[in-house]
């Protein structure tokens, strides 16, 4: 299994919080993605990088921002959550230069905004 | 922007064949993804399709039609296991996927 951990796991917030949530990966893969997960609509994508530094926006941007320092880890906050926001969020990874088209995802965290 | 339509659920017995069907609309096809996920797991990959035809992996083939925006997964040799939602979806630079709302699979005994 690809080395993707998503910290934290659980988290429940209220409304109007900043809240960061964390993708790490030992795989030193190039590609991250931030992905949510809601009934009814799939995966739909969030923000995504495709390098260190390098980020753009996805599908349903709106109200998150990333930020990437350093290969093995792609942050996603809400900088200030509404009850929209719950969610579970995926990150993935995949490479240019190993199986290009697959992507592997980490374990979910799942987010609620009260 | 990008859409993909897939049945909501399908249901099928064990040792059956079922096939899932894909449409898509996009802008900047590169290929089309099927991934697999388990009630409250991660989706986990099964087969991209970047050219017209058929890939078989094991128990499970993909098919493509470029011209006809469309696609499929046949899942053969149905076992309970392979209850689970599978999702297609389109890629496009950086491999970014944008995916279908899912379709459930039910495989009863």
């Amino acid at each position: 299994d690809a080395g993707i951990t998503q910290s934290p796991r659980h988290k429940v917030t209220e409304t109007g919080t900043p809240v960061t949530l964390r993708c790490h990966q030992t795989e030193n893969h190039r590609y991250m993605y931030w992905y949510r997960q809601d009934p009814g609509h799939g995966l739909r994508l969030i923000h995504y990088s495709y390098g260190v530094k390098d980020t753009d926006k996805g599908e349903v941007s709106d109200g998150y921002s990333v930020s990437r320092s350093k290969t093995e880890d792609f942050l996603l906050t809400l900088e200030s959550a509404t009850s929209s926001q719950t969610s579970v969020y995926f990150c993935a990874i995949s490479d240019p230069g190993q199986n290009y088209n697959e992507q592997f995802f980490g374990p979910g965290t799942r987010l609620t905004v009260l | 922007g990008q859409s993909l339509e897939q049945p909501s659920e399908v249901t099928a017995v064990e040792g059956a064949i079922v096939q899932i069907n894909c449409t898509y609309q996009t802008s900047g096809f590169y290929g089309l993804s099927w991934y697999q996920q388990h009630d409250g797991g991660a989706p986990t990959f099964l087969s991209y399709n970047a050219l017209d035809g058929l890939e078989e992996t094991g128990r499970f083939s993909s098919f493509l039609s470029r011209s006809d925006s469309y696609g499929y997964l046949l899942l053969q040799e149905l076992q309970m296991k392979d209850s689970a939602s599978y999702f297609c979806a389109v890629s496009a630079r950086y491999s970014t996927l944008t995916f279908g709302k899912g379709t459930m699979l039910l495989v009863s005994p």
